[in-house]
């Protein structure tokens, strides 16, 4: 089975500087993908990073990359140079690589409200 | 647009009622997938269909049902419907059936079951 936790409900951040959001995970899974997703306010829900478990270098895309520590089992999305569109609900998910189906597990979300 | 089209966008009906979701996977995808997103459950896998079969099953409940038809559509059949089940279900595509692949969700269709 796998977990996905995400520590902080909600934070806020102002605009143009750094955010780092949190997310842990448990699988006894030896070849894992992690996933950030984003969720505005209008509901859907946005692709961002991917991580693979077996990648030594840590993702990124354009503002946002991903603290991946295996050892640690921890993926943090860390948003450089915040903008008030990026105030949404961020999601941490998880996949096992080698499963027949391809179920994504969630975290709970974390909020994040950029001020002016 | 992410190209998945779900239809209807809202939904509000009685509880004991039944309702019917539809989804269209983008193009090219073969995989179909179905999530709940609830306010105290988050989002919970449901099902998962590829190329017509179901693939992966998760917390979905006996009074639920999914199929994915030959041009891939897929529909998420809800029954005796209590005030619990509203929530705001997704569906999602992708190309490939397992591994870790990136989902392309649609808009999601909300239901209120009053």
């Amino acid at each position: 089975a796998q977990k996905i936790t995400q520590t902080q409900p909600g934070m806020f951040v102002q605009e143009k500087e750094a955010v780092t959001l949190d997310c842990t995970y448990d699988t006894s899974d030896q070849s894992y993908g992690l996933f950030w997703y984003k969720q505005p306010s209008s509901g859907e829900m946005i692709f961002l990073i991917y991580q693979g478990s077996y990648d030594e270098q840590n993702a990124t895309e354009g503002r946002y990359s991903l603290n991946f520590q295996k050892a640690r089992k921890s993926a943090n999305l860390v948003i450089s140079a915040s903008q008030l569109g990026d105030s949404a609900m961020y999601f941490c998910a998880m996949s096992p690589i080698k499963a027949a189906g391809n179920k994504l597990t969630f975290g709970g979300g974390t909020r994040v409200l950029v001020k002016p | 647009d992410s190209g998945v089209t779900q239809t209807p966008k809202h939904l509000i009906t009685a509880t004991g009622q039944r309702v019917t979701l539809r989804c269209s996977p983008r193009s090219g995808d073969l995989s179909v997938y179905w999530y709940q997103q609830s306010l105290d459950q988050g989002l919970q896998f449901l099902i998962q269909y590829y190329n017509g079969e179901e693939r992966a099953k998760g917390n979905i409940l006996e009074r639920f049902s999914a199929q994915q038809f030959p041009d891939l559509h897929s529909e998420l059949n809800l029954s005796s419907l209590e005030l619990g089940d509203s929530a705001l279900y997704f569906c999602a595509s992708s190309l490939f059936s397992s591994g870790a692949n990136v989902l392309t969700f649609g808009a999601g269709s909300r239901l209120t079951v009053l």
